[in-house]
């Protein structure tokens, strides 16, 4: 089976940075992905990595170590609109397995 | 471009009832399909994906069905609502080509009363 464990909260200033840990379990892995959800609307997409190392959009960047079965997604420049919920997912063949979310606050 | 449809928002059903979530999908052919679930403040819950017509794989045994009746169509179902079916129901698309990212449905508040 499959498994993902991420932290349920985090907290932050506004402006600071922020790491969010994932750690899974899983047969047949592919890749991990990051995806945002706020409050009342549905998860959509930020990155994947597929292969080791660091990928980087704008503020948001994500790491994957495969060997240690390990990645994150780092924050950069938090904003408040950045509050909301993070789930990394893995993608093991056709499914694509969710963790529980970390929810993210952020302080002024 | 593509797009997912997800209907309706929101529904109150009463305990035992039956449920029929409608899900399409436009402008890709052949998309792999999922049926997730979230409980109020949960992770999302894979119930069903489907990499074609007629081709359902269950993830968690339970109270409800999945069907694929066409290639761009999805249908979550149940004959008869139980308390716990409530919940944030959400239909997601991706492409098999690449699978990389998943595509989501606006999602359907479901509440068994």
């Amino acid at each position: 089976g499959q498994s993902l464990e991420q932290p349920s909260e985090v907290t932050a200033v506004e402006g600071a940075i922020v790491q969010i840990n994932c750690t899974y379990q899983t047969s047949g892995f592919y890749g991990l992905s990051w995806y945002q959800q706020h409050d009342g609307g549905a998860p959509t997409f930020l990155s994947y990595n597929a292969l080791d190392g660091l990928e980087e959009t704008g503020r948001f960047s994500s790491f994957l170590s495969r060997s240690d079965s390990y990645g994150y997604l780092l924050l950069q420049e938090l904003q408040m609109k950045d509050s909301a919920s993070y789930f990394c997912a893995v993608l093991a063949g056709d499914k694509i397995i969710f963790g529980k979310g970390t929810r993210l606050h952020i302080l002024p | 471009s593509q797009t997912i449809h997800q209907w309706p928002a929101t529904l109150v059903q009463p305990v035992g009832s039956p449920l029929s979530l409608e899900c399409t999908v436009e402008g890709t052919s052949n998309p792999n399909l999922y049926w997730y679930r979230q409980a109020a403040g949960r992770g999302l819950q894979l119930l069903f994906y489907s990499v074609g017509i007629g081709q359902i794989s269950s993830e968690v045994p339970q109270n409800l069905s999945a069907s694929r009746p066409q290639d761009r169509q999805f249908i979550l179902s149940s004959k008869k609502l139980l308390l716990s079916d409530s919940g944030f129901y959400l239909c997601a698309w991706s492409d098999p080509r690449g699978n990389t990212e998943a595509f989501f449905g606006q999602g359907t508040r479901l509440t068994v009363v």
